[in-house]
């Protein structure tokens, strides 16, 4: 079975560009959700997807944005990038809504440079 | 919201036990995972505790106190492939989504 898979790997943007990443989940995963992590620290809550819909966001601005397909990947955006959007974008899936305990599986993110 | 708390750093020797804490203050909390990341990569999946007590999976170990709001994750035979970051994610069962993360402890085996 394939795990979450993100591509790309590694970027490079000038600051003021946009990006667009992109995330497949496991088979079956209907949930899909955006972490971002800047180096040496801690994950924050992007984006959480279910079924085509955004479920909630976390506490960053309108230009990080995202949109999930009816095959349930998704696609994180960011406009007018800030050379403090440089982090590892993560991505992960999950087969349910919370309280299941089933947890996460993360793809190995993108690595995001703004320069 | 959520307020996570646990260690920045700690040194351990290979062979050696160590314990991570993590305190929590969240509302509707359902349960609490630790994920395991080394440099660079992604995390994954430990364990999972929903009822108080501790859960033993081989080498590494879970125990969750819901009233006190306190995990630990203990680590047993320390290896040096165990020097990693290890993250405390407690679980609230809103639609807020599903996990926040604590900042993670970074943890160094030494020979």
């Amino acid at each position: 079975e394939a795990g979450v898979t993100q591509s790309p790997t590694h970027l490079i943007k000038t600051r003021g560009q946009q990006v667009t990443l992109r995330c497949s989940p496991i088979s079956g995963h209907t949930s899909v959700y955006w972490y971002q992590q800047a180096l040496g620290l801690g994950l924050q809550f992007l984006l959480w997807y279910d079924e085509g819909e955004e479920r909630n966001r976390g506490n960053f601005p309108p230009r990080f944005s995202g949109r999930q397909f009816p095959n349930y990947s998704s696609e994180l955006n960011v406009n007018a990038l800030e050379l403090e959007d440089s982090a590892l974008y993560l991505c992960a899936s999950s087969s349910d809504w919370p309280g299941q305990g089933y947890g996460y599986t993360f793809g190995s993110g993108t690595r995001l440079t703004v320069v | 919201g959520q307020n996570i708390d646990q260690p920045t750093e700690m040194t351990a020797t290979e062979g050696a036990i160590v314990q991570i804490n993590c305190t929590y203050q969240t509302s509707g909390f359902n349960g609490l995972f630790w994920y395991q990341q080394h440099a660079g990569e992604a995390p994954t999946f430990l364990s999972y505790n929903v009822l108080d007590g501790l859960e033993e999976k081989g080498r590494f170990s879970s125990f969750l106190s819901r009233s006190k709001g306190y995990s630990y994750l203990l680590l047993k035979e320390l290896q040096m492939k165990d020097s990693a970051s290890y993250l405390c994610a407690p679980e609230v069962n809103t639609n807020a989504g599903k996990s926040t993360f604590g900042d993670g402890t970074t943890l160094t085996v030494k020979p």
